[in-house]
């Protein structure tokens, strides 16, 4: 169990609808990150949050954004969603921020079907 | 811009066999690179991490990398395969601005009894 906990842990929903998906990170980490699983994609960085702020942004759709709240959960919130969104999305959290010996330690993810 | 290539999407060995699984890696700093084993329906569990200082780099249950700079490679072995080794693997590097961890197509591992 690495600490990080996702729900829902899977989520079947229709095309142009919205969802949330929820993480809580480790105790005492400050950086959040949300990863997308896919078939054709592979793993690909979405979005990194730290103590609040976001800090990066990867290959993160329009349709999608996220934010963290001060008790340090974080939410990705997905609009609009295409067939193509399906995927399993993934939280990771850390303790520092963008440091060499910053491990990112992962959620069990959330399995987002779109029908 | 950092990259990884991880040779062969999937591989195949004995139970009691060796284990090696390719990596590749580009980057224009020193890298920072880690191994990540995906089990069926679960996350990611880091297996192990090389930052900076001795190449060889020993993980959990059994399995070590080396870096070796000259050929831009990384690659994971383990002595010993066992049936609880199946799983995909995944080789990643951390980005230049440390942000976010760039990840290979990973590779599955099967073991066979």
């Amino acid at each position: 169990d690495s600490g990080v906990t996702q729900t829902p842990k899977h989520l079947i929903t229709a095309t142009g609808q919205r969802v949330t998906l929820r993480c809580s990170p480790r105790s005492g980490d400050l950086s959040v990150y949300w990863y997308q699983q896919s078939l054709d994609q592979g793993l690909q960085f979405l979005i990194q949050y730290y103590n609040g702020e976001e800090r990066a942004k990867g290959n993160i759709l329009e349709r999608f954004s996220a934010q963290q709240f001060p008790d340090l959960h974080s939410e990705l919130n997905l609009s609009s969603l295409e067939l193509g969104d399906s995927a399993l999305y993934f939280c990771a959290s850390s303790v520092e921020d963008g440091t060499a010996k910053n491990i990112q330690y992962f959620g069990a993810g959330t399995r987002l079907s779109v029908l | 811009a950092q990259s990884v290539t991880q040779l062969g999407s999937h591989v195949s060995v004995s139970e009691g066999a060796l284990v090696l699984l390719r990596c590749n890696y580009s980057s224009s700093v020193p890298p920072y690179l880690f191994w990540y084993v995906q089990y069926p329906n679960q996350g990611l569990q880091l297996l192990l991490k090389y930052t900076t200082g001795a190449t060889l780099v020993k993980g959990i249950n059994g399995f070590e990398a080396e870096f070796k700079k000259s050929e831009t490679s990384f690659h994971l072995t383990k002595p010993s395969a066992h049936m609880s080794d199946a799983a995909e693997y995944f080789c990643a590097v951390l980005n230049q601005a440390g942000t976010a961890l760039i990840f290979g197509k990973g590779t599955t591992l099967s073991v066979s009894s």
